[in-house]
């Protein structure tokens, strides 16, 4: 596509629910970035794929969170058993990758906004 | 990945040009100095990036200094648009995420 591509946009959950987050990157950009931004707050990595696999996972911030890439493509991050501190807008971002040139840019989505209640 | 400081928050004017530092004294041979920016209530976007020349492009000029060791993001008009979190990061050929620190909060004053 165009564009990067973030659903849903909005979400509200009830604590303890999990969530299900998709990312749709610009088509031919085999990095995948995602962050988490709190009100006010700056971009906290949460974790990084190279094609299907996730090379650096170290941000993810707890074992509810998980991210899993099929196909090179679609990515999904994974909330389960929501916490009021999982509020915040989670960030993806995609880039060309390839041979880990320090030129690629990054292309950001819109954001989905989680609100637990 | 090499670290970048940038001042918090810096004021402008409508119609002036705007010079935002950021300073990275470990920078390597490889480090490309990238710049991004994130409009209230947006994702960030690119704005420019540069190894060692300096670099125009419709949003912004990047000026580099001759060391490497600090950068300068130049919007030569600010307008009430500009207004925004900027980002100084570095990235090399081997890193694998962008660190994106806590920018400088630009303020356009019209």
């Amino acid at each position: 596509g165009a564009g990067v591509s973030q659903s849903p946009s909005n979400k509200v959950t009830e604590k303890g629910k999990d969530v299900e987050l998709r990312c749709d990157p610009i088509s031919g950009h085999t990095a995948l970035y995602w962050y988490r931004q709190s009100l006010g707050q700056g971009l906290e990595f949460l974790i990084y794929f190279q094609g299907n696999s996730a090379p650096d996972k170290s941000g993810l911030p707890s074992d509810r969170f998980s991210a899993e890439r099929t196909g090179g493509s679609v990515s999904t991050l994974t909330i389960q058993r929501t916490q009021q501190e999982d509020s915040a807008v989670y960030l993806c971002a995609s880039s060309l990758g390839t041979g880990m040139s320090g030129a690629n840019v990054l292309t950001f989505g819109a954001g989905s906004r989680l609100t637990v209640l | 990945d090499a670290k970048t400081t940038q001042p918090n928050s810096m004021e402008s004017n409508e119609e002036e040009p705007v010079h935002l530092p950021c300073n990275h004294s470990t920078i390597s041979g490889t480090d490309y100095i990238h710049w991004y920016r994130q409009l209230p209530s947006q994702g960030p976007e690119y704005v420019i990036h540069g190894l060692t020349s300096n670099v125009n492009n419709r949003m912004a000029s990047l000026a580099i200094a001759e060391d490497r060791k600090s950068s300068t993001l130049i919007l030569h008009r600010a307008t009430l648009r500009d207004a925004a979190v900027y980002y100084c990061i570095l990235r090399d050929n081997y890193g694998q995420n962008f660190v994106f620190g806590p920018g400088t909060r630009l303020s356009v004053l019209p």
